[in-house]
Order: C-alpha cells, then sequence, then structure tokens
C-alpha cells in the first residue's frame, strides 16, 4: 500500500540557517505529492505541491522536487525565520482507477523549531 | 470568504456519549474528507464523500459515523463505540473537477473524553 516515511522531528535550527526535511514514499501508479504546514493549535494549510515527476513545487522560499527515481519529495528553504516554526507534513494522494480520489496519506509530520 | 469552517472548536464528552462535529464548506467543492490527528502519528482517513449522498469508510472508520445530505455539510458522529476517541479531528474538501487534487483543510475540533 501507500506509505510517506519523513524525518523524525524535532529539527532545531537557528534563524538563517537553511532547512532540508526529508520525504521519501511508496506507491502504486503516479501520485500527487504534497507539503503542508501546521500552525500550534490550527488545521493544516497547503505549503506546495507537484503532480508528476521532475516537478518542482514552490512557495514562500520552500521547494521541493518529485524525484521519481529516488521516491522523494524533500522540503528545502535556504534562510529559515522563526515564523517558520511549525510542523509539516508530507502527503500523497490516493487515486481510484476512475480518476476519484480517496483522500491522502500523510507521513508522521516534523516538527521545525526555529531559535532567534 | 469562501472556506472551511468546524464547529465547535474544543469538544468535552462523558465516555459513552456519541457526539456530532460540524464541518461546512463553502467552496462548492464536491469531495470532503473527515481525518483524525494524534500526537505522532499524523492523519488517518475516517470517511470520504465524492458526491452527496455517497460516502465510503477510510482506514479507520469503526466507531465513527457520518451523512452527506448537503454539498455544503459533512458531520461526523463519534460513537460510544469508538474505544479511544480523544484526538484533533480535521474536515477537508476538494474540488472534483479538473486535474487537482489538492484538499483544503478546515480548523479542527479537538474532541477529550472525559
Amino acid at each position: 500500500g501507500n506509505s510517506v516515511t519523513q524525518m523524525e522531528g524535532p529539527v532545531t535550527l537557528s534563524e538563517e540557517a537553511f532547512l532540508t526535511i526529508n520525504c521519501t514514499y511508496t506507491a502504486t501508479g503516479y501520485p500527487s505529492l504534497f507539503w503542508y504546514v501546521q500552525y500550534p493549535g490550527e488545521g493544516l494549510q497547503l505549503l506546495l505541491k507537484a503532480t508528476k515527476a521532475d516537478d518542482k513545487g514552490s512557495n514562500k522560499g520552500f521547494e521541493a522536487t518529485y524525484r521519481k527515481e529516488t521516491t522523494s519529495f524533500h522540503l528545502e528553504k535556504g534562510s529559515v525565520q522563526v515564523s517558520d516554526s511549525a510542523v509539516y507534513f508530507c502527503a500523497l494522494s490516493r487515486t481510484f482507477s476512475g480518476g476519484g480520489a480517496d483522500g491522502l496519506t500523510f507521513g508522521k509530520g516534523t516538527h521545525l523549531i526555529i531559535q532567534p | 470568504d469562501g472556506g472551511i469552517t468546524q464547529s465547535p472548536k474544543y469538544l468535552f464528552r462523558k465516555e459513552g456519549q456519541n457526539v456530532t462535529l460540524s464541518c461546512e464548506q463553502n467552496l462548492n467543492h464536491d469531495a470532503m474528507y473527515w481525518y483524525r490527528q494524534d500526537p505522532g502519528q499524523g492523519l488517518r482517513l475516517i470517511y470520504y464523500s465524492q458526491i452527496v449522498n455517497d460516502f465510503q469508510k477510510g482506514d479507520i472508520a469503526e466507531g465513527y459515523s457520518v451523512s452527506r445530505e448537503k454539498k455544503e455539510s459533512f458531520p461526523l458522529t463519534v460513537t460510544s463505540a469508538q474505544k479511544n476517541p480523544t484526538a484533533f479531528y480535521l474536515c477537508a474538501s476538494r474540488a472534483r473537477s479538473g486535474l487537482t487534487d489538492t484538499q483544503y483543510f478546515g480548523p479542527g475540533t479537538r474532541l477529550t473524553v472525559l
């Protein structure tokens, strides 16, 4: 079945440091891949997505590239800020052969802490 | 503003009681979803609905029930059969048409069983 594995947290960095959060997946077919961010006590916000191999999703300085050969979708940011502190979830879409979507499969989340 | 609303934000329930969580969306989305979030376990799919009057079980449907009588609404009932209901519950929706499969989430309801 489908699964998503992402690095365990918490990840603690200093402000302006380079960020990488690793994400690898197992899936049948050609899923879309997503990064969501969750701030304390809130729902999930879509950060970025990629729908096919070699696509790069980007938003707010974050980037991730859909690598089919390594089944990975690592999240990167060149210079993090204190406001980036949150929990980050990697996810993939689950689709029927007929094209309907039956939900997302999530990783367990990575808690990111940025210190000033 | 278009979006997804969930109410209440916090909910307390005594053991043995059923409780219903509300989810409403005004995005004109066809598909709606319920997830459960537990610490350190990410999100797990409870139920989903692709169109009105139709819904399917997800990975952890036991002890839960849903209805989809209107496009805008997808309430979740946590029954007394759910053995460990304390969790954060998230509702999401998705536009069915086109190629997009992006889901948008509500703010969540935190349920605590006393």
